[in-house]
């Protein structure tokens, strides 16, 4: 396995214009995180699945960002009528859980979102 | 809410010397703590990954504890190298589920 992957690795859009990002996680993780990175601070978590299910959502993550994780496997993210305060990193991260265990999360190299 | 910060913001040293770098956490009701490595423009390297009921991690030159009761933790890197330059940061988790929160993180540079 070759660990998480995430694809566009770098984006330029223009303002008001839609993206999506991909997510694949390593392959046998049922649970899919997204974080966003802006330049000098820690990722800041947005959402969160378990398998397809999204069970949880920051408030950072306004109406025009969705996400979704529609087989368990990859993930999207959408950004709709981008600004340029999402101009950001966005981090995939996956992880195994069972139970009430989990192991450490695994992250993508992340793509790097550029709105002008 | 829990808040994680890191001091210093940013730390610069010569090749070979040891180092210490600072977590604070506010809420000591943590799951684990994981301290992670991020070069420039890069996705995040885990390093480290302490579980709540572990006091201490060692990898290779790395040695990260853990004061779950005084919300610290340290991560302690031995004979620096030029390579270690990068920011570290920590993060913790309240519950096994639950997301990562990170600190702002460490800005280190080791110079040759």
């Amino acid at each position: 396995d070759t660990g998480v992957s995430q694809n566009p690795r770098h984006k330029i859009t223009k303002r008001g214009q839609n993206v999506t990002f991909r997510c694949d996680p390593i392959s046998e993780h049922n649970r899919l995180y997204w974080y966003r990175q802006t330049l000098g601070q820690g990722p800041e978590f947005l959402t969160y699945f378990q398998n397809e299910a999204q069970l949880e959502k920051s408030r950072l993550l306004s109406d025009r960002f969705s996400a979704e994780r529609p087989k368990g496997s990859f993930s999207t993210l959408e950004i709709q009528r981008t600004e340029q305060g999402d101009s950001a990193m966005y981090l995939c991260a996956s992880s195994l859980g069972r139970d009430d265990l989990t192991y450490e999360q695994y992250f993508g190299p992340g793509t790097r979102l550029t709105v002008t | 809410k829990q808040e994680v910060t890191q001091i210093p913001a940013a730390l610069s040293v010569p090749e070979g010397e040891n180092l210490v770098l600072n977590c604070s956490f506010t809420d000591s009701a943590i799951y684990n703590l994981q301290w992670f490595r991020q070069d420039p423009g890069k996705g995040l390297t885990s390093l480290l990954l302490i579980q709540s009921s572990q006091r201490e991690q060692t990898s290779g030159r790395l040695n990260a504890s853990l004061d779950k009761s005084s919300g610290r933790s340290t991560l302690y890197i031995a004979a620096s190298q030029p390579g270690d330059s990068a920011t570290y940061l920590c993060a913790v988790r309240k519950t096994s589920y639950d997301k990562v929160i990170f600190g702002p993180g460490t800005s280190l540079s080791v110079i040759p």
